[in-house]
C-alpha cells in the first residue's frame, strides 16, 4: 500500500520568510496529492491540491510542486504570517479505486512575529 | 461549499460504554466516507472506508468488531466504538467524498471531529 513520509516535523520561520515542507510517496500509481492545514482541535482544511498530470500549482502565497519521477511533492508558503502557524499534512491517494488518502506525519509550522 | 457535519463533538464516558458517532454530508451525496483516528500530536490514521449499502473496508490492525461502521444512506455514516476503554480515547474524524462530482480526484471534506475520552 501507499506510504507517505513528510519532513520536517517542525519548522520555525520568521514572519515574511518562506516555508517549505516536503513529502515523498511510495506508490507510483498515486495520482492526487492534497495538502491540509489543521489548527489545534479543529478539522483539517484543504489548502491546495495537485493532480498527477500537473507539475506545479499556485494559489496566492501557497504553491505545490510535484515530481512524479522522484515521487515527491512540496508545499511552499511565501511571505508567511503568524496566522499560518498550524500543523500541515500532506496526503496521497493511491492508485487503487478506493479513493482513500494516506497522510504524512505532519509538520508543525511556527511563524514568529 | 461541501459541508460535513459530525456529532457529537465531545464525549466523556465510563469504560465499557459503547459510543456512536455520526457523520453527515449536508449538501451532497457521499457513497464513500472515511473514518480516521488522530492521537495527540500525531497524524490522521485511516481506520476504515465506509461504503453506502455495503460492508466497510477496514485497514490492517483495526478491529471491525470493535469499531462498527454503518453507512445506510447516501448522507450518513456512523461509527460505534463498542465497549470503549481508556486506550480508545482519541480524536475521531470522518470525511466524505462528493459522489456527484465527476472525476476520481475530488477532495475529501472533513467533519469537525469527535473528541472521545474514556474514563
Amino acid at each position: 500500500g501507499e506510504n507517505v513520509e513528510q519532513h520536517p516535523s517542525t519548522l520555525s520561520v520568521q514572519e515574511g520568510d518562506s516555508a517549505v515542507i516536503k513529502c515523498t510517496y511510495s506508490d507510483s500509481a498515486s495520482n492526487y496529492f492534497p495538502w491540509y492545514k489543521q489548527e489545534l482541535g479543529k478539522r483539517p482544511q484543504l489548502i491546495i491540491d495537485i493532480r498527477s498530470n500537473v507539475g506545479e500549482k499556485k494559489d496566492q502565497r501557497i504553491a505545490v510542486t510535484l515530481n512524479k519521477t522522484a515521487k515527491h511533492f512540496s508545499l511552499h508558503i511565501t511571505e508567511t504570517q503568524p496566522e499560518d502557524s498550524a500543523v500541515y499534512f500532506c496526503a496521497a491517494r493511491g492508485g487503487d479505486s478506493s479513493y482513500k488518502l494516506i497522510f504524512g506525519s505532519g509538520t508543525r509550522l511556527l511563524v514568529r512575529p | 461549499g461541501a459541508v460535513v457535519s459530525q456529532h457529537p463533538s465531545r464525549v466523556i464516558c465510563k469504560s465499557g460504554t459503547s459510543v456512536k458517532i455520526e457523520c453527515r454530508s449536508l449538501d451532497f451525496q457521499a457513497t464513500t466516507m472515511f473514518w480516521y483516528r488522530q492521537f495527540p500530536k500525531q497524524s490522521l490514521m485511516l481506520m476504515a472506508t465506509s461504503n453506502e449499502g455495503s460492508k466497510a473496508t477496514y485497514e490492517q490492525g483495526v478491529e471491525k468488531d470493535k469499531f462498527l461502521i454503518n453507512h445506510a444512506s447516501l448522507t450518513l455514516s456512523t461509527l460505534t466504538v463498542t465497549s470503549a476503554h481508556p486506550e480508545d480515547s482519541s480524536f475521531y474524524i470522518c470525511s466524505a467524498r462528493d459522489s456527484d462530482r465527476l472525476g476520481s480526484n475530488q477532495p475529501q471534506h472533513f467533519g469537525d471531529g469527535t473528541r472521545l475520552s474514556i474514563l
